[in-house]
């Protein structure tokens, strides 16, 4: 079974500033997904960044992006010049890779999620 | 192209009741994922649903159950409601076997 370790359980920063949220996650798998959701007070679960862990380069969606170190299973989040539309709750979450195509391992295991203030 | 609905958004029942939640997926997708969400145990996976078969089922009771149509639409019931079903159900689609969209979730209150 996965696991998915968020040890922030909350952070602020100024607005404009650079913040990096933190996740760890243990498997046995090798072939996987890795995303960031977050989920702002209108509880709406958003994609912000999805990482393929078969993929060495580390994704970037404009402010967002991420450092992925496979061998030590960690996936930690960077928002960059941080806006107060990046309040929210941050959720790491691991998806196994299926065979291409193959529908049912589409299971998301979350991580305990790190609230995030942006401060005016 | 519409996201994910959900209805009803909001829900009120009493306990020993039983409730039907609807999710409407992306046009296009096929595979439909119920998740519970709640302050204590966190975001926990339902059930996975992939032309009309459950592929993958999460670790609760069979009060919990689901169903997805032939228009990809789908519907999660639980029967003899407790009040630890008090949640925020998320329903999400998939396209490719790789990336879930979620909707707005519907809020169950058991009283």
């Amino acid at each position: 079974a996965q696991t998915v370790t968020q040890s922030q359980p909350e952070m602020s920063v100024q607005e404009a500033e650079t913040v990096t949220l933190s996740c760890t996650y243990d498997t046995s798998e090798n072939n996987y997904y890795l995303f960031w959701y977050k989920q702002p007070p209108s509880r709406q679960m958003i994609l912000v960044i999805r990482q393929e862990a078969y993929k060495q380069q580390n994704a970037t969606e404009n402010r967002f992006s991420v450092n992925f170190q496979k061998a030590a299973k960690s996936f930690s989040l960077k928002i960059s010049d941080s806006q107060l539309g990046d309040t929210a709750m941050y959720f790491c979450a691991f998806m196994k890779r299926g065979r291409a195509g193959d529908f049912g391992n589409e299971k998301l295991t979350f991580g305990t999620g790190t609230r995030l203030t942006i401060i005016p | 192209k519409a996201g994910v609905t959900q209805t009803p958004r909001y829900l009120i029942k009493t306990r020993g009741q039983q409730v039907t939640l609807s999710c409407s997926p992306i046009s296009g997708h096929r595979s439909v994922s119920w998740y519970q969400q709640t302050p204590g145990q966190g975001l926990q996976f339902l059930f996975e649903y992939f032309s009309e078969t459950q592929r993958n089922k999460g670790n609760f009771p069979g009060r919990f159950s689901g169903r997805q149509f032939s228009n990809s639409r789908s519907e999660m019931n639980v029967s003899t409601l407790e009040l630890g079903d008090s949640a925020l159900y998320l329903c999400a689609s998939s396209l490719k076997p790789d990336t879930q969209y979620f909707g707005p979730g519907t809020r169950l209150t058991v009283l």
